[in-house]
């Protein structure tokens, strides 16, 4: 079964650093390309960050660039998110999502996401 | 940046047919996914590449996408199908290479 488990989410404060975990089983990890999505509470999704299946190729969107850095351990089937000087409005539950295979560009497994709370 | 616009609310009687647009500058030139979320869930993929359907997806659910308006329709709808419905695009296909969009969001309810 193809399984994408989020966590590392917590309180922190604001400027303060965290780093979530995305642990995959299922499926072979190394060929897939992974995203980050975020979804305040009762709000929409937010696509964050996306990284190629090897590591090469990363994207971010603009509300977090600079601040946040995705990276990945193909050895540990393994996706990371490292957010540094977190704001409020950073607040969410956070998703790690495959990418489709290939050129093909929907999100097609998604983990149950990890609650990150930004609060003095 | 490129924004998607959808309906917040649909409301739809069991047996009878939701649409639910989705509304960006030249949408109808890219591929156009749609996700489902339950309360308290993850989203999951209902349609793909503006009408494909996942392996499990009912027949129900059909998609189209021409010029500015995408559209998810869910036919004969039941009373599980209540739940947030967001669209989806790859802005590549937009000039907006390596961003990845969603719609706003339409909260399905089910009278």
């Amino acid at each position: 079964e193809v399984q994408l488990v989020d966590s590392g989410g917590g309180v922190v404060q604001p400027g303060g650093s965290l780093r979530l975990s995305c642990t995959a089983s299922g499926f072979r990890f190394d060929e897939y390309a992974m995203h980050w999505v975020r979804q305040v509470p009762g709000k929409g999704l937010e696509w964050v960050s996306l990284i190629s299946a090897d590591g090469t190729n990363i994207y971010y969107a603009d509300s977090v660039k600079g601040r946040f850095t995705i990276s990945r351990d193909n050895s540990k089937n393994s996706l990371y998110l490292q957010m540094d000087s977190l704001r409020r409005e950073d607040s969410a539950l956070y998703y790690c999502s495959r990418k489709a295979r290939g050129v093909d560009n929907w999100f097609d497994t998604w983990g149950q996401g990890t609650l990150v709370t930004v609060s003095s | 940046s490129y924004v998607l616009t959808q309906p917040p609310s649909v409301s739809v009687a069991p047996g009878q047919t939701a649409k639910i647009s989705c509304e960006g500058k030249n949408i109808g030139s890219t591929s156009v996914h749609w996700y489902q979320q339950r309360p308290g869930q993850a989203p999951m993929l209902v349609v793909y590449d503006d009408s494909g359907r996942p392996s499990g997806i009912p027949e129900r659910f059909s998609g189209s996408n021409s010029g500015n308006t995408a559209t998810l329709t869910i036919s004969r709808v039941e009373g599980g199908d209540e739940a947030d419905y967001y669209c989806q695009v790859w802005g590549g296909g937009l000039g907006h290479p390596g961003v990845y969009v969603f719609g706003t969001g339409t909260k399905v309810t089910v009278l």
